[in-house]
């Protein structure tokens, strides 16, 4: 079993949908919490970080932590076209630097 | 804040040449840098982890005579591809964590590399 599981889609959506994507892990010493975005030949950007438990949110996009079920979620409102991308979570445990990353979900926003 | 180059962005090299590929922190100092390795449509590989410095630590499998890192200030490390063969085509990513934010890596643009 790997530490972190992500279903690598693809999933298209219709341009205003609301997308949800998802991970979960099998570590319960996981304490932070990333998603990425990915564009095709780029490096990935870091969207949201968030720390245990909780919702986070920043603009359209908003993190969920559920560490009880080992799940997080990244929801994505009124998605747009440029949202077409891979998404990958990670995360890690205090005190480690190196990070645990999903397979990555490849998203496309149909206008 | 926190942008992260990488040069070149595109490399074609001959098989038993060696490639420089560089990584720098922009607009803040880096205290820990990584490299990556990816592959079409799969995710993330870390190769090294990397302190201004210090030697670099390299993930099981990863020959350090082979992908040499060098960490030569807080804005900039260096992997050095030697003697490349067409297997080592693929694209390396860094990445660079700062002080007080060391779960946060910000990853540079990618470097396509090309064996030929």
């Amino acid at each position: 079993q790997k530490e972190v599981e992500q279903d690598p889609g693809p999933l298209s959506v219709p341009e205003g949908a609301i997308v949800s994507l998802n991970c979960t892990y099998s570590n319960s010493a996981f304490q932070y919490f990333m998603w990425y975005r990915q564009y095709s030949r780029k490096g990935p950007e870091l969207l949201m970080y968030t720390y245990s438990s909780g919702n986070k949110e920043d603009g359209r996009f908003t993190a969920q932590v559920d560490k009880s079920s080992k799940y997080i979620s990244l929801f994505i409102r009124d998605s747009q076209p440029s949202d077409s991308a891979t998404y990958l979570c990670a995360m890690t445990d205090f005190g480690n630097e190196k990070l645990t990353f999903g397979t990555g979900t490849r998203l496309t926003i149909i206008p | 804040g926190a942008v992260v180059s990488q040069h070149p962005s595109r490399v074609i090299c001959k098989s038993g040449t060696s490639v420089k590929i560089e990584c720098r922190s922009l607009d803040f100092q880096a205290t820990t840098m990584f490299w990556y390795r990816q592959f079409p449509k799969k995710s993330l590989m870390l190769m090294a982890t990397s302190n201004e410095g210090s030697k670099a630590t390299y993930e099981q499998g990863v020959e350090k005579d082979k992908f040499l890192i060098n960490h030569a200030s807080l804005t900039l490390s260096t992997l050095t591809v030697t003697s490349a063969h067409p297997e080592d085509s693929s694209f390396y990513i860094c990445s660079a964590t700062r002080q007080g934010a060391s779960y946060e890596q910000y990853f540079g643009p990618g470097t396509r590399l090309t064996v030929t």
